[in-house]
């Protein structure tokens, strides 16, 4: 299964909304799908499972949505710290674990 | 607080071998699988080994088949990875994660990682 993630790069201003893409080549099972923020010289961190379940401390203007072969990735306000890249994920069709190439969303 | 610490990566000349450690505290770590994925100087995530609890499911990646071996110590709180017989396209951060319980290939917690420079 391959994730391809759109667009490469987003720019936008601190308080935009930000629309994250993420398109599977067949349908991802259960929508077994997550999203983790990546910050320059830091460990990737989970921010979506199941496709729309916020993970633990996660704030709620980060919202996931989708479910066959298409997924979004939302940030209702961009605050200063969510300029990062963002990876998804598919956990469920083997081989399990695939990441899409990633979104870096950068201040405009 | 849940840490992974990542050591043992460093320079090493291709077709060498390399032993990465990665010490867990603040979970009770024989409950939780635990995975090592990889990420070449400015690319992507790769996933490329785990291990269940008890060390009875060890998949691997295509490209890392054969030539590296995931391991863990219970007793010690610490999963390694054995590389061996290393390709310059080895060079990368290696991170130590540990599987969510909502799914094995789901990762909560993850290191800051260990690089990995294959080099001659």
């Amino acid at each position: 299964i391959v994730l391809t993630q759109s667009p490469g790069t987003l720019s936008l201003s601190p308080g935009e909304r930000a629309t994250l893409s993420c398109r599977a080549s067949q349908s991802v099972s259960s929508s077994y799908l997550a999203w983790y923020q990546q910050k320059p010289g830091q460990a990737p961190r989970l921010l979506i499972y199941g496709a729309s379940s916020r993970a633990t401390g996660i704030p709620d203007r980060f919202s996931g949505s989708g479910s066959g072969t298409d997924f979004t990735l939302t940030i209702s306000r961009l605050e200063p710290e969510d300029f990062a890249v963002y990876y998804c994920q598919q956990y469920g069709i083997s081989p399990p674990g695939t990441f899409g190439g990633g979104t870096k969303v950068e201040i405009k | 607080e849940v840490q992974l610490v990542e050591s043992g990566g460093g320079l090493v000349q291709p077709g060498r071998s390399l032993r990465l450690s990665c010490a867990a505290s603040g979970f009770t770590f024989n409950d939780y699988a635990m995975h090592w994925v990889r990420q070449a100087p400015g690319k992507g995530l790769e996933w490329i080994s785990g291990i269940s609890w008890n060390s009875g499911n060890i998949p691997y990646a295509d490209s890392v088949k054969g030539r590296f071996t995931i391991s863990r110590d219970n007793a010690k709180n610490s999963l390694y990875l054995q590389m061996n017989s290393l390709r310059a396209d080895d060079t990368a951060l290696y991170y130590c994660a540990r599987a969510s319980t909502i799914a094995p290939r789901l990762f909560d917690y993850w290191g800051q990682g260990t690089l990995v420079t294959v080099s001659s």
